[in-house]
């Protein structure tokens, strides 16, 4: 049983298409994340969010948007997708200030 | 607004050598520590943590780490490291307030020659 799934695995887009990245854990956790590793492998965070509540929002663009129907499940929509967009975006639980649980993380390239 | 700092970029050891990755981070408050390891191609995995109490804590695989307050450090220490250990190690804190942000070091790239 999967504990963070997240999907696509590997995305590939053209420029100033529109993308969305969907992820679910079933772990019971309350709070969500998505995070950024860029190709030098560094971790940045972009967004919280706690029982559907955002509570994290990082300097990211606008054109990055989150949604959480529910705590379970944390989507990532991108709109006009940038070449520096491109980067290995991880979907994450955790409850209270316990260890994060990662997902397998989706490749997003943008041609 | 808290940092981590991870000095070593890239580790080349061979096997059966001693390892040692400094993490240092800056925050005022009490903190929560963590280090976590991605193997090549996958995601990220908690090695160890660091709450309270013993500030010599033990993981998995063999691995340790030592919070120094004092030094604002979380160092990662293994006495003997196998090629198996091939890989990225971030060091993260976490201010263990009640919003959980957890902020990541760089990482180090730690590879091991057979």
């Amino acid at each position: 049983d999967t504990a963070v799934s997240q999907t696509p695995k590997y995305l590939v887009t053209q420029m100033g298409n529109d993308k969305s990245i969907k992820c679910e854990q079933n772990l019971g956790h309350d709070t969500m994340y998505w995070y950024k590793q860029d190709s030098k492998k560094f971790l940045k965070i972009m967004f919280s969010y706690n029982n559907k509540e955002l509570i994290i929002n990082e300097t990211v663009p606008n054109r990055f948007s989150p949604k959480s129907p529910d705590k379970a499940h944390l989507n990532l929509h991108i709109n006009s997708l940038e070449l520096g967009d491109s980067a290995v975006y991880f979907c994450a639980s955790s409850q209270s200030s316990e260890k994060l649980f990662f997902g397998s993380g989706t490749q997003l390239s943008v041609l | 607004a808290q940092s981590v700092s991870q000095h070593n970029h890239h580790v080349i050891l061979s096997e059966a050598a001693s390892l040692e990755l400094g993490c240092n981070y800056s925050y005022g408050g009490t903190v929560n520590l963590f280090w976590y390891v991605q193997y090549p191609g996958q995601h990220l995995q908690l090695l160890l943590k660091y709450f309270s109490g013993d500030p010599l804590v033990k993981g998995i695989k063999g691995f340790e780490a030592e919070f120094i307050k004092s030094k604002f450090s979380f160092n990662l220490r293994k006495p003997s490291v196998q090629w198996s250990d091939t890989a990225e190690y971030f060091c993260a804190v976490n201010d263990g307030g009640g919003y959980q942000k957890v902020t990541f070091g760089t990482g180090t790239k730690l590879q091991v020659i057979p």
